[in-house]
């Protein structure tokens, strides 16, 4: 089944203590990135990669870090997570002709006390 | 302003009714608009797509669009409760980067 999968879906931790949010695709999808959805805000992107080792900023970068090792991975890190950061968190992935589909992770619900 | 305005809801109708949803946008540049669903604690999901000006249509479903008002629309017709969810609409230009709106969340009531 062709799906993006993420870990973990909900996360619970504290100010300051690194964390990585991971992100697989099996559809050999070059491009994929990251969002966050909060209410009356929408999807805002965080980072994107467009192939292995190519990596940008998106609307949101600010205390996130992103690698890109491997074409199905695509994890996101939080190095000192803060309350801002709170939020719920989608990967997503698609080809580079597919701009419309974009197949989305069932996400992860982070919340930093 | 934002560059993709949608109005958040709820809307709530009865099971049988013609929804209609829509936003709006500012850049002339957009020429890519979709619809996404969006289920309680799930991914959104592509429900359609089109490529600059008129209608799509796809079972009980229609996107409109309407590039001189900037103004999208997608209807729902003989809705049903299982079309209770959030919708996003979603648009490009030329570049790869997706704009969302905030979604609308819809409820159908039997």
């Amino acid at each position: 089944e062709a799906q993006v999968t993420q870990n973990p879906r909900y996360l619970i931790t504290v100010t300051g203590k690194k964390l990585t949010v991971t992100c697989s695709q099996n559809m050999n999808h070059e491009y994929m990135s990251w969002y966050r959805q909060d209410p009356g805000l929408g999807l805002r992107q965080i980072y994107y990669s467009m192939n292995v080792e190519v990596t940008d900023k998106g609307d949101v970068p600010e205390g996130y870090k992103v690698s890109r090792k491997e074409k199905r991975n695509f994890p996101l890190i939080l190095e000192s997570p803060s309350p801002n950061q709170t939020s719920l968190y989608f990967c997503a992935s698609r080809s580079h002709r597919g701009l419309y589909e974009q197949y989305f992770g069932p996400g992860t619900r982070l919340t930093v006390t | 302003q934002k560059e993709v305005e949608q109005d958040p809801g709820p809307l709530s109708v009865p099971e049988g009714a013609i929804v209609s949803l829509n936003c709006t946008y500012s850049n002339s540049a957009f020429q890519y608009f979709m619809w996404y669903r969006q289920y309680s604690r799930k991914g959104p999901e592509l429900l359609m797509y089109t490529y600059s000006s008129g209608n799509k249509e796809d079972g009980r479903f229609t996107a409109q669009v309407d590039k001189s008002s900037k103004y999208i629309s997608l209807f729902i017709r003989d809705s049903q409760p299982s079309d209770s969810a959030t919708y996003l609409c979603a648009m490009s230009g030329d570049t790869d980067k997706l704009i969302f709106g905030t979604g609308t969340r819809l409820q159908v009531f039997p």
